[in-house]
């Protein structure tokens, strides 16, 4: 089977520093891509991790633990515009299947 | 160019038509993919295209047809689909080198079934 857990809603002030967490249970793993998708918009790329540790990218950082099915997504210097959802996937071995976790709302407040 | 495209925004179709969606890209990713989306909900995979063969269907209904005419390529043809159906429709290509894989969505199409 497949498990994939985010917490459903975060709010944030903006400059802050927010980390959103992704547990994952999978037969299977190669892989995890976090994406943000705004309101009526596709998702965007942010991240993909398949070997332990912390990645950064400006102001985003993504962490992988696979003995763990734990990932966080950092962002930092918090903006308005970061509002939006983010959606934890967990790509699986032998193929190309995704899933995607149900995504966190994230709620920046000045 | 990280962009792939989709064809057409939105679309209205009655339960009898027939009507394609079309998705473009250029990045030389040779796994394309079509997900569907309701709203607040994640996107859940339909079909994955690896070097132009079907890879994966998820048992999607008949009323969905891929097709992936060259590796830049990507077409759903829908007939008689249902009101159920109405949703975002996504289309996504990919590409993985060494321990690095990116996967880019297109811009959706917006469905519409009456």
């Amino acid at each position: 089977g497949q498990n994939i857990d985010q917490p459903t809603e975060m709010t944030a002030t903006e400059g802050a520093i927010v980390q959103i967490n992704c547990t994952y249970q999978t037969s299977g793993f190669n892989g995890l891509f976090w994406y943000q998708q705004h309101a009526g918009e596709a998702p965007t790329f942010l991240s993909y991790n398949v070997l332990d540790g912390l990645e950064e990218k400006g102001r985003f950082s993504s962490f992988l633990s696979r003995s763990k099915g734990y990932s966080y997504l950092l962002l930092k210097e918090l903006q308005m515009k970061d509002s939006a959802s983010y959606l934890c996937a967990v790509r699986r071995t032998g193929g190309f299947k995704t899933i995607f976790g149900a995504g966190t709302r994230l709620f920046v407040k000045a | 160019d990280t962009e792939v495209t989709q064809t057409p925004k939105h679309l209205v179709m009655g339960m009898t038509n027939k009507k394609s969606l079309k998705c473009e890209q250029h990045m030389g990713h040779r796994a394309m993919y079509w997900y569907k989306q309701k709203a607040k909900k994640p996107p859940e995979l339909m079909f994955v295209y690896s070097y132009e063969k079907l890879s994966i269907n998820e048992s999607v209904p008949s009323r969905f047809s891929p097709e992936c005419p060259n590796s830049s390529l990507l077409n759903l043809h829908l007939h008689a689909l249902q009101p159920e159906d109405s949703a975002l429709y996504l289309c996504a290509s990919s590409q993985a080198l060494a321990n690095k894989e990116t996967q880019y969505f297109g811009p959706g199409t917006r469905l519409l079934v009456l």
